[in-house]
Parts: C-alpha cells; structure tokens; sequence
C-alpha cells in the first residue's frame, strides 16, 4: 500500500515570490508520481508527473518537481508565482507496473498567492 | 477530445435516499474510477472499472456500487444515504498512464 504526506496545509506566498509545496510518499513498490491542481468548484487538472527517466519534471506553466527516490521525496517548486497560481494542489502516487488506476492522495496544499 | 463528462453538477438528497451519478470518459479511455472528496478525509478511492468489470475497490461500505457499460459510460449508485455520504464524487477516466478528471457531482444529503 502506498501513502502520500504533504507536509504543509496552507501556504500564503506574496505575488513573484518563490514557492516550495513539500510531498512525502511511502511505499514498498515502484511508484509514479503526480502533482494534480485544483481550482474553486472544479475537478482536478494533472500539472505534472514522473514515471521515470529523469528526476526532474516540469509543467508548461512553470512548475517544476523533482523526484528524490532516498528521501521519498516529490517536492512542487515555481521560482515566481502569480495569483492566479492560487488554487489547491494535490500530490499523489500510483504504483508502478500496471497497477496505476488508482491514486493516493495527500490531504492537499492550499496555496494563496497575494497581491 | 471532448473531456470527462459528469451529470448532474450539483445534486440534492435527504438521508435515507439513494442517488445514481453517471460520467462520461474520455473517447477510447476504457477505465473509469471514482473518488469521494469530502474536507475531513480528503481525495478517496472508491473503485475502478474496466471493460465493464469492477478491476479495484476502496474501502467504503457495500452501499456504494458502479457498474460501467459497454461504452465505457459508468454509473455510481449509493444507497441509503447518510449526512456523511455530502461530499464531491469524482469520475477520471485512463490513459496507460495518467488520470483525467472530470469536475464532478456535488452531492449534499441533508
């Protein structure tokens, strides 16, 4: 079985600042890795993922996560954020081999961007 | 592509009764899971069809079923509704590998 901590539930950046939304998964098994966001009265929209290949994965939007296997790890980064980034965002991990249609979710990161 | 399609948006019940939520997948996309969003316990996994058989299940009592059609169309039903059950029913429908949501059934049971 697989479990996903977001370490943080609430994080309140100021506009062009730098923003770190920190992931912690455990499992025993391979796994992917996705970080989904969620906009106000909306479903979840897939921002980024790993399979595998390299540890560093981007969004066109400016997102980025890097997948560290030791620390099991799966932290969000933007180097600026805007206000419209503000939204909750989701981590969550599949294991790996076929086994991938059902995803563990972390409790979410609500991050609100201010002006 | 058209995306994942939910019906209805918003859906209003009393406890006791019970309430079918269809969705839509993708076109080609042959599984279909559902997820239960609620504030408390967040995104759960309630169960995932492929070709018209139940493929994996979450742990959530026998009042919740699906069952999906030779389309791909699924339903969920829940039966017996309790104040417990008001949450946002997620439907994402697969590629070989990643999920696409659709923006959900919000259903309150008062």
């Amino acid at each position: 079985a697989q479990s996903v901590t977001q370490l943080d539930s609430q994080v309140p950046v100021f506009e062009e600042a730098p923003v770190e939304l920190r992931c912690n998964y455990s499992s025993s098994v391979s796994v992917y890795l996705f970080w989904y966001v969620q906009y106000p009265n909306q479903g979840l929209q897939l921002l980024l993922k790993y399979l595998s290949g390299s540890t560093l994965v981007e969004s066109i939007n400016g997102f980025e996560a890097e997948f560290n296997k030791s620390q099991t790890s799966f932290h969000l980064r933007k180097p600026s954020v805007h206000i419209s980034d503000t939204a909750e965002y989701f981590c969550a991990v599949s294991a790996g081999g076929g086994s991938n249609y059902k995803l563990t979710f972390g409790k979410g990161t609500l991050l609100t961007v201010n002006p | 592509k058209a995306g994942v399609t939910q019906t209805p948006r918003y859906l209003i019940k009393t406890r006791g009764q019970q309430v079918t939520l269809s969705c839509s997948p993708i076109s080609g996309h042959r599984s279909v899971s559902w997820y239960q969003q609620t504030p408390g316990q967040g995104l759960q996994f309630l169960f995932e069809y492929f070709s018209e058989t139940q493929r994996n299940k979450g742990n959530f009592p026998g009042r919740f079923s699906g069952r999906q059609f030779s389309n791909s169309r699924s339903e969920m039903n829940v039966s017996t509704l309790e104040l417990g059950d008001s949450a946002l029913y997620l439907c994402a429908s697969s590629a070989v590998y990643e999920q696409f949501f659709g923006p959900g059934t919000r259903l309150t049971v008062l």
